[in-house]
């Protein structure tokens, strides 16, 4: 399996602009996780869905940020307007619906850097 | 609420040094342990993890004891090599929310020295 695959690796954007971050889970995995890392705050769960469905989002930031999960395969992290507080590698995770459900694996990451 | 305390970094060490870095928790119920390794520019990755207490987890030579009197899940490795160097992070399970949610600690960076 080609593992979990994310898209941009590298994104540079300015204050205001729109950023859309994505995320192919595990195929057969029916978890996905958005984390966010950063120095000051290190990993961060920001919002994880089963079978498609948000689950729990009460990590993610504010108002700003939102994600969508349309089908098993794809998901997106939206940040709209962005600041340049949100600059920070974001991760996107997913595990197996079984008893292994707890192991998460780990996509690269997007480095978001908003000037 | 749950929480993980890792020991504080960066930890600096010659090549084939003993290692430990500690990691205490709290928790409401059994949780699952584990630790986390993140190389360089990569995404983190399950190095080692033990899911009820007593329970040893090992993988390239790390071991970590689940000690549910102490609770603690110390990471230990007895000779590092130069690719040890990374960032560890010990993390939690959650029962409340079967499992599939963790907790993380803030993370330990080693650098293993030739």
């Amino acid at each position: 399996d080609a593992g979990v695959i994310q898209s941009p690796r590298h994104e540079v954007t300015e204050m205001g602009q729109e950023v859309t971050l994505r995320c192919k889970p595990i195929s057969g995995h029916d978890y996905l996780f958005w984390y966010r890392q950063t120095m000051m705050r290190g990993l961060e769960l920001l919002i994880y869905f089963n079978n498609n469905v948000p689950i729990d989002d009460s990590g993610m930031p504010e108002d700003r940020f939102s994600a969508k999960m349309p089908n098993a395969s794809f998901s997106t992290l939206k940040i709209q307007p962005s600041e340049p507080r949100d600059s920070a590698v974001y991760f996107c995770a997913s595990s197996l619906g079984t008893s292994d459900s707890d192991t998460q694996y780990f996509g690269p990451g997007t480095r978001l850097t908003v000037l | 609420g749950n929480s993980v305390t890792q020991m504080e970094g960066p930890v600096t060490l010659s090549e084939e040094a003993f290692l430990t870095i500690n990691c205490t928790y709290t928790a409401t119920g059994y949780p699952s342990l584990f630790w986390y390794v993140q190389y360089p520019g990569e995404g983190l990755q399950l190095l080692l993890k033990a899911t009820k207490a007593d329970d040893k987890g090992s993988n390239k030579g790390f071991e970590a004891t689940y000690r549910k009197e102490t609770t603690s899940f110390h990471l230990e490795k007895g000779s590092v090599q130069v690719s040890d160097s990374a960032v560890y992070f010990c993390a939690l399970s959650d029962p409340r929310f079967g499992n599939e949610k963790l907790t993380f600690g803030t993370g330990t960076r080693l650098t293993i020295i030739p």
